[in-house]
């Protein structure tokens, strides 16, 4: 089973500025399939991006993801107050598909 | 517009069974696969398994097989997670998540989510 690590645990910053969130594998995440989501409390989780770095409908530009292998990251820039949510990655190129345990992003 | 609609939070005892249901709507049913993801209270997502609505082949997660049955209702576009022999540790929101298409296991739209806990 691949585990997927995200850091930091906790961010905590302001609008303006931007967000770097890590994903990382315990083993190689096979053609980058990887996902984002984004779930606010109370909410179902959105798909922000999927293969590491294409962007779902609708998601705007200041979201964007990177990386293969076994590291992969999510930036989020121009923050806006309502980029406030958890964050959680998830590999789907390997049985089972696995999700990392979120990162909280707070907006000052 | 997609929606995926589910059904009302439950409580259930130990040993009880619980059944969801996701009613689907705005696109082909039996085109995408139908997927449940499950959230323990105040922690990350968990894949529980997946149906495949035009054939009713399904995949299920290896720590759930024995107690867990999707199946779906293609005649009023409804796909059900059955679980038996609940237990505390099964108290969580039960999502439905439509895949993206291709079994790619990655989800594009989500139900709303159901609570069911699992208390004495």
């Amino acid at each position: 089973e691949i585990v997927l690590t995200q850091s930091p645990g906790t961010l905590s910053l302001s609008p303006g500025e931007t967000a770097t969130l890590s994903c990382r594998a315990s083993q190689s995440v096979s053609s980058s399939y990887l996902a984002w989501y984004q779930q606010k409390p109370g909410q179902a989780p959105r798909l922000l991006i999927y293969g590491a770095s294409s962007r779902a409908t609708g998601i705007p530009d200041r979201f964007s993801g990177s990386g293969s292998g076994t590291d992969f990251t999510l930036t989020i820039s121009r923050l806006e107050p309502e980029d406030s949510a958890v964050y959680y990655c998830q590999q789907y190129g390997s049985s089972p598909r696995t999700f990392g345990q979120g990162t909280k992003l707070e907006i000052k | 517009q997609v929606q995926l609609v589910q059904s009302g939070a439950d409580v259930k005892n130990p040993g009880a069974s619980m059944k969801v249901s996701c009613k689907a709507s705005g696109y082909i049913f039996t085109g995408y696969y139908m997927h449940w993801v499950r959230q323990a209270p105040g922690q990350g997502l968990e894949w529980v398994g997946r149906i495949n609505p035009n054939t009713g082949g399904t995949d299920y997660a290896q720590r759930f097989k024995g107690r867990i049955t999707i199946t779906r209702d293609t005649s009023i576009n409804t796909a059900y997670m059955e679980l038996v022999r609940l237990t505390s540790d099964d108290t969580a929101t039960y999502y439905c998540a439509r895949d993206c298409g291709g079994n790619k296991y990655y989800f594009d739209y989500w139900g709303q989510g159901t609570l069911v806990t699992v208390s004495s």
